[in-house]
């Protein structure tokens, strides 16, 4: 199975809005509503941001937002703040009962 | 909500087997049905290497699977990885994470592995 794919960054300025684009086939993003998104600080784990390709977990901002059409999914962060600057992955379920992660990006609040 | 940690040697040799624990606390491992592992090369993305049900049932990475096993341990609650045969491209922060519904919501804080000899 091969690495969804991300643009490797995306920038934006304090109080603006940014999408981040993950592409994958018609047997993982396109086929399963089991896209989640995950959030990662350098030296940190990853922290889930966004799941079931738009819902939120208890706790994560409401300036997080997930959707998805046809085989990409994207996560909108709107009101770009300086805590937001971090590394974004996406991940997928797949036909095959396995999960495929994104190859990540870097977001960079200029 | 519980909390997972990682254990084991920070180094394996190469073509050696890479063993690591993942400690459950704050609640029983049968408390969440899929308990999976994750890594992350130096620099690069995260990579899912395989989950283990609470049963002892087991999904794999196609790229890995045949040289990774994943086992659970319910009395003692953790879970285990064992990758054989590795070279330096298996040197990664190795992390463990729950994995039902399907996601990963709770992490450990990550052991970097290094193969050298």
């Amino acid at each position: 199975q091969s690495a969804l794919t991300q643009p490797a960054s995306v920038s934006g300025s304090p109080g603006q809005s940014i999408t981040i684009s993950c592409t994958g086939t018609s047997s993982d993003i396109g086929d399963y509503n089991y896209v989640s998104w995950y959030q990662q600080h350098p030296g940190k784990a990853p922290k889930l941001v966004i799941y079931d390709v738009t819902k939120r977990p208890s706790g994560v901002s409401d300036r997080f937002s997930g959707s998805r059409s046809g085989k990409t999914a994207s996560l909108t962060i709107s009101g770009l703040q300086p805590e937001d600057e971090a590394d974004y992955h996406c991940s997928s379920y797949t036909s095959i009962s396995t999960f495929v992660f994104g190859t990540g990006t870097k977001v960079t609040v200029l | 909500q519980v909390q997972l940690q990682e254990s084991g040697p920070g180094q394996v040799t190469p073509s050696g087997t890479l063993s690591l624990t993942c400690d459950v606390s704050g609640g029983s491992i049968s408390s969440h049905d899929w308990w999976s592992w994750v890594r992350q090369p130096p620099g690069k993305g995260l990579e899912w290497i395989g989950e283990v049900f609470h049963s002892g049932s087991t999904n794999y990475n196609p790229s890995l699977k045949s040289r990774v096993t994943i086992s659970i341990d319910k009395s003692n609650n953790y879970f285990s990885l064992k990758l054989n045969s590795v070279t330096a491209a298996d040197t990664a922060v190795y992390f463990c994470a729950t994995s039902g519904d399907p996601r990963f919501d709770t992490w450990g804080q990550g052991t970097l592995v290094t193969v050298s000899s």
